[in-house]
């Protein structure tokens, strides 16, 4: 049973225009969560991150939006560009040194 | 800085021998992890050291694996009588654990495991 899901595996967003990727989670005990970026044959890099006692944490063209109620969060890119091509990982956590969950990913194409 | 660095990059063994994978942390960073990570899949958790003890080891899959840390940096993970399942991509990653519970990950690039 999987705890953290991103239902969708692929969006192709134009450049210029917003991308938001979606990850629900079924474990209420989680309270710290994290987005990764991959590009092929790297490890995932870190993105942004949000506690759950925010419902928003902004970093450049990056935001993270928690809404905890239904379990569900979502990272918004804008304006996407060709370089944020790549999967997003959604991971999420009990707290404090405990292993991460990830989702299965979604891949990102940014068409120019 | 040095980032985290795992060897080899690719391996390619035969079922039924033994392997191991070796993960350098970024320096300082006194919590690591390792993750195994199948085609079209996430990172699946397998072990967390704190330091040189196995805090967490839930993740390993059976008995067939082990992991180290014996100084507290460099970890290797052992698999033994390795099966065609067990390929994938193993990740390591470290991170300094805060106060405040922002322990940010930080993966190394894999290992690429092949087990014909």
């Amino acid at each position: 049973d999987q705890q953290v899901k991103q239902n969708s595996p692929s969006l192709s967003v134009q450049e210029g225009r917003i991308s938001i990727l979606n990850c629900d989670y079924t474990n209420s005990m989680f309270d710290y969560f994290l987005w990764y970026k991959k590009y092929p044959a790297e490890g995932p890099t870190f993105l942004i991150s949000i506690s759950s006692i925010k419902d928003k944490n902004e970093d450049g063209r990056f935001t993270v939006f928690l809404n905890k109620s239904a379990k569900h969060l979502s990272l918004h890119i804008v304006p996407s560009q060709p370089g944020d091509s790549a999967v997003y990982f959604c991971a999420a956590s009990e707290g404090y040194g405990q292993n991460f969950v990830f989702g299965p990913g979604t891949r990102l194409s940014v068409l120019p | 800085g040095a980032g985290v660095s795992q060897t080899p990059s690719n391996k390619v063994t035969e079922k039924g021998k033994y392997v191991e994978l070796r993960c350098d942390p970024i320096s300082g960073h006194t919590a690591l992890y390792w993750y195994r990570q199948s085609l079209g899949q996430g990172p699946e958790f397998l072990i967390y050291f704190q330091g040189t003890g196995a805090a967490d080891d839930s993740g390993l899959p059976n008995d067939r694996f082990f992991a180290v840390r014996p100084e507290g940096s460099v970890s290797t993970l052992k698999i033994q009588r390795t099966e065609r399942g067990d390929s994938a991509v193993y990740l390591c990653a470290s991170s300094l654990p805060g106060h405040d519970s922002t322990d940010t990950q930080y993966f190394g690039p894999g290992t690429r495991l092949t087990v014909l």
